[in-house]
């Protein structure tokens, strides 16, 4: 059964600084990963799809990688900004047309 | 604009009763599904439909219905069995390119649901 997990599960960091975000997934047999955002109380906004041939994708200040091999993925946010205060999630597709979720990090940048 | 649409944006249920749940899209996608997001939790698939007229289970089925009478709709009813619905319900579409790049899942804005 495909697990999907994202740590830290909150992280605070001071404007401008480079982050990293983790999520790892049990079953590497995956069609393609999605990451998100979501605001406190609203819908989620899709950021960036890899699919499961390609190795990153880049949106602006956003880089996410994936290694399926090792049941990784990561999203890089370059000169982070108050703005970018939110929830990231990721969520894996295995072949059928469920998306499975992590948990989410809760992300804040202090101005 | 393209996109989903939820409603109402809260919703308030009482013992016994059954409530509905909008969903509408207008993005022309095959595929639509029915999230359950509570604190601290991921989202949890509650029902997903590939058609019309098609629908299949998901993780947390019980307590809960759904129909697909037309492509851009897709109801979720929250039954009286649902003996916990208090959380925080969010509708998605997408293609159905289930390996490719066009399968990106879109949000609605979400119902929140509180019991009485």
């Amino acid at each position: 059964k495909q697990e999907v997990t994202q740590i830290p599960a909150a992280l605070s960091v001071p404007e401008g600084e480079n982050l990293v975000l983790n999520c790892s997934f049990t079953d590497s047999a995956i069609y393609n990963l999605q990451w998100f955002r979501q605001d406190p109380g609203k819908g989620l906004t899709s950021l960036l799809l890899i699919q499961s041939s390609q190795r990153e994708q880049t949106s602006g200040r956003l880089n996410a990688s994936l290694d399926k091999s090792s049941g990784r993925s990561t999203l890089y946010i370059a000169a982070s900004q108050p703005g970018d205060s939110a929830t990231y999630l990721c969520a894996v597709t295995s072949g059928t047309y469920k998306y499975i979720f992590g948990t989410g990090t809760r992300l804040k940048v202090l101005a | 604009d393209g996109g989903i649409t939820q409603s109402p944006k809260y919703l308030f249920r009482k013992e016994g009763q059954n409530v509905t749940l909008s969903c509408e899209q207008n993005l022309n996608h095959d595929a639509m599904y029915w999230y359950r997001q509570d604190p601290g939790q991921g989202l949890r698939l509650i029902y997903y439909s590939q058609i019309v007229n098609d629908f299949q289970k998901g993780d947390i089925a019980e307590g809960y219905s759904v129909s697909r009478e037309k492509k851009e709709s897709f109801p979720l009813t929250v039954t009286s069995a649902q003996k916990n619905p208090t959380a925080f319900y969010l509708c998605a579409s997408s293609t159905r390119d289930r390996g490719g790049a066009k399968n990106i899942q879109y949000f609605g804005a979400g119902t929140r649901l509180s019991v009485l």
